[in-house]
């Protein structure tokens, strides 16, 4: 069955550090990858999107990794502040023009000052 | 723009009753979706319309549950009759057609409880 996982449920990470989060799918050919952010109370509010074509993507202190071969993401945020605090959810989808966005189950990340 | 209109934002209701979610997609938007948070299983997608037609609902729990969407700028998410295990979190979101990877723009959701 087709099934997205986000590692660690959740994360605690010192301010300044490097945190890093992991999607790993399997049975799926996603076509694209994307990460949410998802504050307590509120809605999913995108980040980033990275193609089945791309290995790396960058956004001010985000960096996005995919890797087709080891069907995974790597999602890091640098120089972490406390207000980096959390939910983020990977989603896929598998075919270009699909409307199927399927969410991973999060991790929450908490930034320790 | 201001983003995506769910109402209510939180409902309490009995067991039996039925539950009425609504909808405002950004303008301009021409994809609609409904998504179910819970703590166990997470962000699932329920149903979603392009141009008002829905397209996929193999996410629809049975038929207590059903959505519509009259025109552009409204759905509801209806839940006739209610029970417990129907409580969640009901995100409606929105996509522009030309927006390429499919990214989605959420609402704040409807915090539904079923007692």
């Amino acid at each position: 069955s087709q099934k997205i996982e986000q590692n660690s449920e959740a994360l605690n990470i010192q301010e300044g550090k490097t945190a890093t989060l992991t999607c790993n799918y399997t049975n799926y050919s996603p076509a694209y990858l994307q990460w949410y952010r998802q504050d307590p109370g509120r809605g999913p509010v995108f980040l980033l999107l990275i193609r089945e074509n791309e290995k790396e993507k960058r956004k001010e202190r985000l960096k996005v990794t995919f890797d087709t071969t080891l069907k995974q993401s790597l999602f890091h945020i640098t120089a972490s502040q406390p207000a980096d605090s959390a939910t983020y959810l990977c989603a896929l989808t598998t075919n270009f023009g699909n409307e199927k966005l399927t969410f991973g189950t999060g991790t929450r990340l908490t930034i320790i000052p | 723009d201001a983003g995506v209109i769910q109402s209510p934002r939180h409902e309490v209701t009995e067991m039996g009753q039925e539950v009425t979610l609504r909808c405002k997609p950004i303008s301009g938007h021409n994809s609609l979706f409904w998504y179910r948070q819970t703590m166990m299983r997470g962000l699932e997608l329920l149903i979603y319309f392009n141009n008002n037609v829905p397209i996929d609902d193999s996410g629809m729990p049975e038929d207590r549950f059903s959505a519509k969407m009259p025109n552009a700028s409204f759905s509801t998410l209806k839940i006739q009759p209610s029970e417990p295990r129907d409580s969640a979190v009901y995100f409606c979101a929105s996509r522009a057609w030309e927006a390429s990877g499919n990214t989605i723009y959420f609402g704040e959701g409807s915090w539904l409880t079923v007692v």
